[in-house]
């Protein structure tokens, strides 16, 4: 079983619809949860990070930490075509800064 | 956040060349930068973390002498592929941040080595 383990897509919506992005984990050790978006042949962005568990809101994006179920999520509300994207879960455990991260879900929002 | 420029974000080179691929820290003094590997449809894979002033740190199944690494200053790491071959080619990112802190990522370099 992987560490982190994120469905890859594609995921295709209108826009204006919510979009739910999810990620599941094995590893309890877990400790910071991040989600970045990353466009085509660019670097990921930071957009949402969260420690333990708990729901973490910034505008459009919020962010919620399941740790008794180790699952993460990311929804994305009204949103735009320029979400259009893939989206990234990462994860760290407490004491080191190595990230694990997700395969990346890609975000198809259309006009 | 961190603002973090690497260069060059191209490069196409014969088989059997090297690269080398700049990561700077503009507004951060970074003692720590990791560099990972992206393969299509891949996620992110750590190859390395960069330690100012010392050897850096491969993970398991990176060969330390072909992805060489230098971070000379708290502002610069540079990766070198040596003997660059086709199946290096990948999508190579710098990232920098503070030990559990959060991490900003350069923006890439695409290398395709024919």
């Amino acid at each position: 079983q992987k560490e982190v383990e994120q469905d890859p897509g594609p995921l295709s919506v209108p826009e204006g619809a919510i979009v739910s992005l999810n990620c599941t984990y094995s590893n309890s050790a877990f400790q910071y949860f991040m989600w970045y978006r990353q466009y085509s042949r660019k670097g990921p962005e930071l957009l949402m990070y969260t420690y333990s568990s708990g729901n973490k809101e910034d505008g459009r994006f919020t962010a919620q930490v399941d740790k008794s179920s180790k699952y993460i999520s990311l929804f994305i509300r009204d949103s735009q075509p320029s979400d259009s994207a893939t989206y990234l879960c990462a994860m760290q455990r407490g004491g080191s800064e190595k990230l694990v991260f997700g395969k990346g879900t890609k975000l198809t929002v259309n006009p | 956040g961190a603002v973090v420029s690497q260069h060059p974000s191209w490069v196409i080179c014969k088989s059997g060349t090297s690269v080398k691929i700049e990561c700077r820290s503009l507004d951060f003094q970074a003692t720590t930068m990791f560099w990972y590997r992206q393969f299509p449809k891949q996620s992110l894979m750590l190859m390395a973390t960069s330690n100012e002033g010392s050897k850096a740190t491969y993970e398991q199944g990176v060969e330390k002498d072909k992805f060489l690494i230098n971070h000379a200053s708290l502002t610069l790491s540079t990766l070198t592929v040596t003997s660059a071959h086709p199946e290096d080619s990948s999508f190579y990112i710098c990232s920098v941040g503070q030990p559990n802190e959060k991490l900003f990522f350069g923006s890439g370099t695409q290398l395709s080595v024919l």
